[in-house]
Parts: structure tokens; C-alpha cells; sequence
């Protein structure tokens, strides 16, 4: 069964704690995603990586950070450095950078 | 920064109604993608655009890909409750040289049985 996992669906974490969301896929895509859904808003790009080894800042990447050690693996961790870390996160893969992405089912980080 | 104007922000119709809602923007995008979220799951693709003038049907949603680059509309016909949901649309954008995909802020799609 070819997809995109990400887990736990719900986290939650006190204040000042670091917290790692997973995503792995297995459609053997290059490019992975991590995506910042607030209510009411669309998505925004917080990092990407073309291939493994190699990653960029999207456009709001302050207070996030990301590894891409395995073609399979995207793991993003949310810092303590990130202000309002409370939102819908959503990972996503294509093939390659410019191809037709597709969603994991998210993870929804409460921070108390 | 780049931007997609999607409308109408929510949409509440009746089972059996057609609805359009579109994108447009000042950019050109080189393809259009729409997709379909429900309530804390993440957005599934219902059509793919690549090209310009492009009419594209998967079931009872058809989308175009606008002659200019810069719109696109996603149609749904004989509306049933479970096309309630969010709609985006995302454009992939070409700028100094990198791509990168831009998307709306969705349509809340409501059916009322």
C-alpha cells in the first residue's frame, strides 16, 4: 500500500519543549514537503528537500528545523524558538521538485 | 509576495446544485492543481492542469487551466453531501528561477441534504 504516512495524528506538548512530527513515504518520490496549515488559511511552505542530504527554507521556516538522512524520511522538528506553534502540520511528496504533490494525512501539534 | 485570490471564500448549497469556484492571480502559473480537504485530514488531489486551455474532467468535476496562465475555475455537478469540504487551488510558479507552489486559501463547500 503505497502512500504517505505521518504520525502521531495528534501531539501535544507544554511550552519551551522541542517536538519531532514524522513523515515517510514509500512512493519512491524524491522531493518531501512540510506545509503549515493555520484555520482560514491556505497552506504555507515551511521547508523542502529536493533529495535526500539536501533541504531549503520555505517561506516561514524561523523556529523549525528539518533532516533529510533516507529518501523515504522528512522528519521536521518544531523549536522552542518557533512563537505560535500550535497548527495543522502537513507533509507532502512528489516525484521530483516541480511534479504534482501529495498530502499524509497530518498532524495536528497543540502546544499548552 | 505571489498571490492566489480563490473565491468564493464558503459556498452553502443544495444536494443536487452545481457549483464553480475559481483561482485567479497577476502571475502566470505553469500548472494548476485543485484539491479537496475534510475536516483534519490532509488535501487530496482531484485534478491535474499543465496546460493552457486545458478542460479536464474526473467525474463531476471538471477544471479548466484559463488561456491566460493566470486563472483556472473547478465545477462540480449534481452536488451530494459528501462534496463537503475545503477546495484549494495551488498554481506552481516559476520565479528567479525556482518553481514553487502557491495556494489559495480555499473554499468552504457546505451541502445541505
Amino acid at each position: 500500500d503505497g502512500g504517505i504516512t505521518q504520525s502521531p495524528k495528534y501531539l501535544f506538548r507544554k511550552e519551551g519543549q522541542n517536538v519531532t512530527l514524522s513523515c515517510e513515504q514509500n512512493l519512491n518520490h524524491d522531493a518531501m514537503y512540510w506545509y503549515r496549515q493555520d484555520p482560514g488559511q491556505g497552506l504555507r511552505l515551511i521547508y523542502y528537500s529536493q533529495i535526500v542530504n539536501d533541504f531549503q527554507k520555505g517561506d516561514i521556516a524561523e523556529g523549525y528545523s528539518v533532516s533529510r538522512e533516507k529518501k523515504e524520511s522528512f522528519p521536521l522538528t518544531v523549536t522552542s524558538a518557533q512563537k505560535n506553534p500550535t497548527a495543522f502540520y502537513l507533509c507532502a511528496s512528489s516525484r521530483y521538485h516541480t511534479d504534482t504533490q501529495y498530502f499524509g494525512p497530518g498532524t495536528r501539534l497543540t502546544v499548552l | 509576495g505571489q498571490q492566489l485570490n480563490q473565491s468564493p471564500q464558503s459556498m452553502f448549497i443544495q444536494e443536487g446544485e452545481d457549483v464553480s469556484m475559481n483561482c485567479t492571480s497577476s502571475s502566470i502559473f505553469n500548472t494548476w492543481l485543485w484539491y479537496k480537504q475534510d475536516p483534519g485530514e490532509g488535501p487530496v488531489l482531484l485534478i491535474a492542469l499543465y496546460k493552457a486551455g486545458e478542460l479536464t474532467s474526473n467525474g463531476r468535476l471538471t477544471a479548466q487551466f484559463g488561456i491566460t496562465r493566470k486563472d483556472s475555475f473547478l465545477n462540480i455537478s449534481a452536488s451530494i453531501p459528501s462534496d463537503v469540504g475545503i477546495y484549494f487551488c495551488a498554481g506552481l510558479l516559476t520565479q528567479g528561477g525556482s518553481e514553487k507552489l502557491v495556494f489559495g486559501k480555499g473554499t468552504k463547500l457546505t451541502v445541505n441534504p
